[in-house]
């Protein structure tokens, strides 16, 4: 099976802009998370999609929002962009019932 | 607020050694604990896990430890190696609810 494929890998943006991230989940997954990674801070949540409906948020501002596809493959909008907002994001799926997500290699973000 | 507390940014052992990383959580509700590792460029990739009602879960040289009452877990690696050098990150989440709290990563190194 194919892994997790996000889309862009890297980007650039200034300040005031929005961004879409694309990720596409294995197949067969029907849940999709997003995550932001910044230096010293991990891993921390956005939002978990199952079912084009999202289940589960964590603590970022509405400039953060996301959504998925009937096939699945989610996006994720970020809007009015910050400097802070340069990170890399990561998309995950998991298999139905199963604690295991399975992770995509990222998009690097770089906000001007 | 951190509920998963990585408290070491960093280790270096030399190969062959056993590698110890830990980890520490606050919320008691917690009761599935996953480690990923995470190589430059890549997503984390899934390591081992373990659920509340044990204490240990062992996956070649993989070991991890579960310590409830103390809030603590570890994952031991024996033997090291030098393709083990990555940033482990720690996770916990309340089952079923498929919300993971990820800690802030450590960096291994392990010397040849």
């Amino acid at each position: 099976k194919a892994g997790v494929t996000q889309t862009p890998r890297y980007l650039i943006k200034t300040r005031g802009q929005q961004v879409t991230l694309s990720c596409s989940p294995i197949s067969g997954h029907r849940s999709v998370s997003w995550y932001q990674q910044t230096p010293g801070q991990g891993l921390q949540f956005l939002f978990e999609y199952f079912s084009e409906t999202q289940r589960n948020k964590g603590n970022f501002p509405g400039r953060f929002s996301g959504r998925q596809f009937s096939n699945s493959r989610s996006e994720m909008n970020v809007s009015t962009l910050e400097l802070g907002d340069s990170a890399l994001y990561l998309c995950a799926s998991r298999p139905d019932s199963q604690e295991t997500q399975y992770f995509g290699p990222g998009t690097r973000l770089l906000v001007l | 607020d951190q509920q998963v507390k990585q408290n070491s940014p960093s280790l270096s052992v030399q190969e062959g050694r056993i590698s110890i990383l830990n980890c520490d959580y606050t919320n008691s509700m917690f009761d599935y604990f996953l480690w990923y590792k995470k190589y430059p460029a890549e997503g984390p990739t899934f390591l081992i896990s373990i659920s509340s009602i044990k204490d240990k879960n062992e996956d070649g040289r993989f070991t991890v430890f579960l310590n409830k009452s103390a809030k603590h877990l570890s994952l031991h690696i024996v033997p090291s190696q030098p393709g083990d050098s990555a940033v482990y990150f720690c996770a916990a989440s309340y089952s079923g609810t498929y919300k993971y709290i990820f800690g802030t990563g450590t960096r291994l190194k392990v010397l040849a």
